[in-house]
């Protein structure tokens, strides 16, 4: 079956780590994003690709960054300068109308 | 203000009732419109696009007016199953494939 999927689905992460939350999709879409998604805060976006080797800033990408060396892989790392990176962070990927969803994943900070 | 403007909620209705969510937009450029629904606790999933004529799919009618800049989502005689949060997500000309999500509308249906 054809699909956005994400993991770990529940990641912890100590103060001053790095970690890096995978994104594969098999749905052939040039577009894939990330978003972080807050209480009440609805889903901001933090990078957005449009092609291999390609991506651009979002509204919140201070702290993060990404790769697209591969049409289906668009990891997130979330490095030690994301002063609050507790969140549920949300991979889409697009290709015309319809954005598709993995299913999250969620990240504390102990 | 905001980019894309929705009533937070909760929408409290009783099963059988017609209930509407309206979102506004910012930026007249604005290309093309959805609404998606989340679950608790489960990534969004694309309810139905908006098109500027006006769209039905079921008991669900999305309606545009771009001359007000907002959008809005019917949804008649509602489910326990309907209870979910609704996003409202526009598209901006001129920066692809850009999707700005809005905060989300809370419809809670009950018995």
């Amino acid at each position: 079956d054809g699909g956005i999927t994400q993991s770990p689905k529940y990641l912890f992460r100590k103060e001053g780590q790095n970690v890096t939350l995978s994104c594969e999709q098999n749905l052939n879409h040039d577009a894939m994003y990330w978003y972080r998604q807050d209480p009440g805060q609805g889903l901001r976006l933090i990078y957005y690709s449009q092609i291999v080797n390609d991506f651009q800033k979002g509204d919140i990408a201070e702290g993060y960054s990404v790769s697209r060396e591969k049409k289906e892989s668009f990891p997130l790392t979330v490095t030690s300068a994301q002063k609050n990176p507790t969140a549920f962070y949300l991979c889409a990927s697009r290709k015309e109308a319809e954005a598709f969803f993995g299913q999250g994943t969620r990240l504390t900070v102990v | 203000r905001k980019e894309v403007e929705q009533d937070p909620g909760p929408f409290n209705v009783p099963e059988g009732a017609t209930v509407a969510f309206n979102c506004t937009y910012s930026n007249s450029a604005s290309q093309s419109f959805f609404w998606y629904r989340q679950d608790c606790r489960k990534e969004p999933k694309l309810l139905m696009s908006v098109y500027s004529s006006g769209n039905e799919d079921g008991r669900f009618t999305a309606q545009l007016n771009r001359a007000s800049q907002y959008i809005s989502l019917l949804i008649r005689d509602s489910k326990l199953s309907d209870s979910a949060t609704y996003l409202c997500v526009v598209n901006w000309a001129g920066t692809a494939s850009k999707l700005t999500f809005g905060t989300g509308t809370r419809l809670q249906v009950t018995l």
